[in-house]
């Protein structure tokens, strides 16, 4: 199973974009790159998901280098309500089980 | 289209008793995922399952554990004989057939006391 490298935590502040790196060296070439948000207290929330090149939708941004060893969730302008713990996954779903590492924390300050 | 419904949404359970949490997936869902989440950890995978099948336990602990997803009803998680370790929030998951993308209900918090 592919393993995902993420930093522990992050800060940034109100309207600014900020930019989260998952390294994944070892990914297969059917594997999909997810990322989900989870809030504490709920379950983790779909936010976007990619297979290469770039990826885009009211809430996000993907962005997938040719080689696929990582990939950078991208979440423009955020806001307090975007403190969360972001975590990326490769996998898919339904063919074998995607592992959650530790996530980052992100901490957004007004 | 409701979402993943998990409930109870809050459990306490005295040592030594049973714990049942039940998922029931979205519409048109035959995937059923369930991780345990302990505090301030990531979520860890327990068991996957189709209707009627276990397709992975890996993750599952061998003993007290068991995990069921009947043709009709929800999945259940069963905990037999529960210790204070077993407190967590137990998330399900569910996706349909063969696609890259699962969603979680709101989780059931086990405490035990």
């Amino acid at each position: 199973l592919a393993k995902t490298t993420q930093p522990i935590s992050m800060d940034s502040y109100e309207g600014q974009e900020v930019n989260i790196t998952c390294s994944h060296n070892n990914i297969a070439t059917n594997d999909y790159i997810t990322w989900y948000q989870q809030f504490p207290s709920q379950g983790p929330r779909f936010i976007i998901q990619g297979y290469k090149t770039k990826v885009t939708n009211e809430v996000a941004s993907l962005f997938i280098p040719a080689d696929r060893k990582s990939s950078t969730l991208s979440l423009p302008r955020v806001s307090l309500s975007d403190t969360a713990v972001y975590y990326c996954l490769v996998g898919g779903w339904g063919s074998y089980i995607p592992t959650f590492g530790r996530g980052t924390s992100l901490i957004v300050h007004p | 289209n409701a979402g993943v419904m998990q409930n109870p949404r809050h459990l306490v359970r005295r040592r030594g008793q049973e714990a049942r949490l039940r998922c029931s997936p979205m519409k048109g869902h035959s995937h059923v995922y369930w991780y345990r989440q302990l505090p301030e950890e990531g979520l860890k995978f327990m068991v996957y399952l189709q209707k009627e099948n276990i397709i992975d336990e890996s993750g599952m602990p061998k003993e007290r554990f068991s995990a069921e997803f009947p043709k009709e009803g929800p999945s259940i998680l069963r905990i037999q004989q529960v210790v204070r370790g077993d407190s967590a929030a137990y998330f399900c998951a569910s996706s349909p057939d063969r696609t890259t993308e699962a969603f979680f209900g709101q989780g059931t918090r086990l405490t035990v006391v």
